[in-house]
């Protein structure tokens, strides 16, 4: 699986956007992006994931760039809830067991 | 129910104990995975079930034993476990992967280990 790139912490006023950008220029053509979220002392959250197109859901929002080397995850309005670490994972389809690699994540803080 | 519970939250036990953690979940899913996780690092995979069966071991040492006694269950036994494997133990399901398709996996609040 392709290797990704996050900043290490980010902060976000509460009620604005969170962007959260993460590289991964190494990303092949089978490989999909993913973000999982990891609130402190719970397990980790699936969020969202996508191929080549733009995804939404009712949590948030992925942008991914037309070279796939890059994506952003929008928190469209965040809040105080939303402060976890975030992870940024690329993975391939396997028929025996899926894998998720964590990188090191980026620690969003949202502030009052 | 999209729930994956575990059982203990919290254990503590020495290097010579035997002990096992518990994990389960009723969403029908066929995949079920173990994660370490030390302190500030992110998870790292231990092991994976597929259809009941151990189809992925990281290289984890035999201290580690995984078993799924059916589709709803998985256990990890522990024994002689060393101070550096104190972590937090998460456990994972996800419906079993098929071709061109990747599941989304649900994962429990995990149980927080500490070897003495």
């Amino acid at each position: 699986d392709a290797k990704t790139t996050q900043p290490t912490s980010m902060d976000c006023a509460e009620g604005r956007a969170a962007n959260l950008p993460c590289n991964h220029s190494t990303i092949s053509g089978n490989e999909y992006v993913y973000w999982y979220r990891q609130i402190h002392s719970q397990g980790p959250q699936y969020i969202i994931h996508g191929l080549k197109n733009n995804e939404t859901n009712e949590m948030a929002s992925l942008i991914i760039t037309e070279d796939r080397k890059s994506s952003t995850l929008i928190l469209p309005h965040a809040t105080l809830r939303d402060t976890a670490v975030y992870y940024c994972i690329v993975r391939a389809e396997e028929t025996s067991g899926s894998r998720l690699t964590f990188g090191e994540g980026t620690q969003l803080t949202v502030n009052p | 129910d999209t729930e994956v519970t575990q059982t203990p939250k919290h254990l503590v036990m020495g290097m010579t104990n035997k002990k096992s953690l518990k994990c389960e979940q009723h969403m029908g899913h066929r995949a079920m995975y173990w994660y370490k996780q030390k302190a500030k690092k992110p998870p790292e995979l231990m092991f994976v079930y597929s259809y009941e069966k151990l189809s992925i071991n990281e290289s984890v040492p035999s201290r580690f034993s995984p078993e799924c006694p059916n589709s709803s269950l998985l256990n990890l036994h522990l024994h002689a476990l060393q101070p550096e494997d104190s972590a937090l133990y998460l456990c994972a399901s996800s419906q079993a992967p098929q071709r061109d398709i990747l599941y989304e996996q649900f994962f429990g609040p995990g149980t927080r280990l500490t070897v003495l």
